[in-house]
């Protein structure tokens, strides 16, 4: 059974600093690319960030590039997002999603909830 | 970059039709594909490949492209159909991946 479980999120104040994690597990998770999409409240899906199978190809939203960095330890089958120089506006639930064929999302973590205020 | 609208709403009477639309330039050319999301809860793919199901996703889930607009077409509709549902592509030029803005299904 495919598994993504994410860890990581917590308060933090405007400037600082947060590194999510997400645990795989029940596939091959260095066949597959990863994504971080993300959800403010009452608010809609937005795509963060994407990570090839190798970590040849990595990209990000206009919104957080620059702040944010993903990254992939295939030896441990985690996906990882490091968010810096925090937001109010980057409040939201973060999910890992495993990513088909450069294309659609075929499973999702619960997410973990990362909330920027002082 | 590439923008999926939706309507902000959509209702619809126990055992009849939704339809959802997507709006984009040139949608039809892309891949689309749709989730549905239950309040707490973890978006689902319910369509993928513009009107592929996933196993476990009713017959009443299905899905067409062409031209400016994507539909995601809910039939016979359940009381268990009530949430939010999104479209989503690749988009190409940039490699981003877009959603839409999403559309809140009510059950009357």
């Amino acid at each position: 059974e495919v598994q993504l479980v994410e860890s990581g999120g917590g308060l933090v104040k405007p400037g600082g600093s947060l590194r999510l994690s997400c645990a795989a597990s029940g596939f091959t998770f260095s066949s597959y690319s990863m994504n971080w999409v993300r959800q403010a409240p009452g608010k809609g899906l937005e795509w963060v960030s994407s990570i090839s199978s190798s970590s040849s190809y990595i990209y990000y939203a206009d919104s957080v590039k620059g702040r944010f960095t993903i990254s992939r330890d295939n030896a441990k089958n985690s996906l990882y997002l490091q968010m810096n120089s925090l937001r109010a506006e980057d409040t939201a639930v973060y999910y890992c999603a495993r990513e088909v064929q450069g294309s659609f999302f075929d499973y999702w973590g619960q997410g973990t909830l990362v909330t920027v205020s002082s | 970059s590439y923008v999926l609208t939706q309507p902000p709403s959509v209702s619809v009477a126990p055992g009849k039709t939704a339809r959802i639309t997507c709006g984009g330039n040139n949608i039809g050319s892309k891949s689309v594909h749709w989730y549905q999301q239950k309040p707490g809860q973890a978006p689902v793919l319910v369509i993928y490949y513009d009107s592929d199901r996933p196993s476990g996703i009713p017959e009443r889930f299905s899905g067409s492209n062409s031209g400016n607009t994507a539909t995601l077409t809910i039939s016979r509709v359940e009381a268990g159909d009530e949430a939010d549902y999104y479209c989503q592509v690749w988009d190409s030029s940039s490699d981003h991946r877009v959603f839409g803005t999403g559309t809140k299904v009510t059950v009357l």
